[in-house]
């Protein structure tokens, strides 16, 4: 089981707005991250404690953190979009990285 | 750069060293991790280990196994793995980390170690 949930698959055309959504008391009072991994890639770092893009993440990639469920917005949706996405958090007990289950992008 | 490797097919019960070479940055002042994945999984951190190699945390699943060390004189990072069991196959990723402990994240990731643990 995870210490975060995240919704196994979204969907969504060319343009559009993408929200994937992570949950769980893992969030509270804790921040989130988020990585994109493309196939065969290693993970890629979008958004650092909630809503923070590092450099080179293009703007279209937000991020925010409600206490319980972390959300990441991809704006106007390319093809080149198209991976998983996992966030992350720490295990509230041990203070250990816990990553959610992942959510695969697909771009109609 | 991270460069993983010493990845391969081991036994179960067997043991295996994994080794990741670090460069562009200073290795000795950072935490840095293992992350693995099995094949068509999520990501799960392994192990983490202080800048200067004086504290060391594992996921439960390999504590007692595992052990994670480095060299800073050679910018080297190891895992290094024994008693491996089957459901430790995956690709191992070396990962730097921020701002940790508490939790923290993985800023620059290698291209990952596969290992295969089957008889």
């Amino acid at each position: 089981s995870y210490e975060v949930t995240q919704p196994p698959s979204v969907s969504v055309s060319p343009g559009q707005t993408a929200t994937i959504t992570c949950s769980g008391d893992a969030l509270q009072r804790q921040y989130a991250y988020w990585y994109q991994q493309r196939p065969g890639q290693a993970p890629v770092l979008v958004i650092l404690q909630d809503r923070v893009r590092p450099s080179g993440i293009p703007e279209r990639f937000s991020g925010s953190n409600s206490g319980t469920t972390a959300t990441l917005t991809i704006s106007a949706v390319q093809a080149d979009d198209e991976a998983d996405y996992y966030c992350q958090a720490a295990d509230r007990t041990t203070t250990f990285v816990v990553f959610g289950g992942g959510t695969k992008l697909t771009v109609l | 750069q991270l460069i993983e490797s010493g990845g391969g097919l081991v036994q179960p019960g067997g043991s295996l060293r994994l080794s990741c070479e670090v460069s562009g940055f200073a290795f000795s002042r950072f935490w840095m991790s293992w992350v693995r994945q099995a094949p068509g999984k999520g990501l799960e951190w392994v192990a983490r280990i202080k800048s200067a190699g004086s504290e060391k945390d594992y996921v439960d699943s390999v504590k007692g196994r595992f052990v994670i060390s480095r060299d800073n004189a050679k910018n080297i990072l190891y895992l290094q793995m024994n008693s491996v069991r089957v459901d430790d196959t995956a690709v191992y990723y070396c990962v730097r980390h921020l701002d940790t402990p508490p939790g923290g994240y993985f800023d620059y990731w290698g291209r990952g170690t596969l290992v295969t643990v089957s008889s």
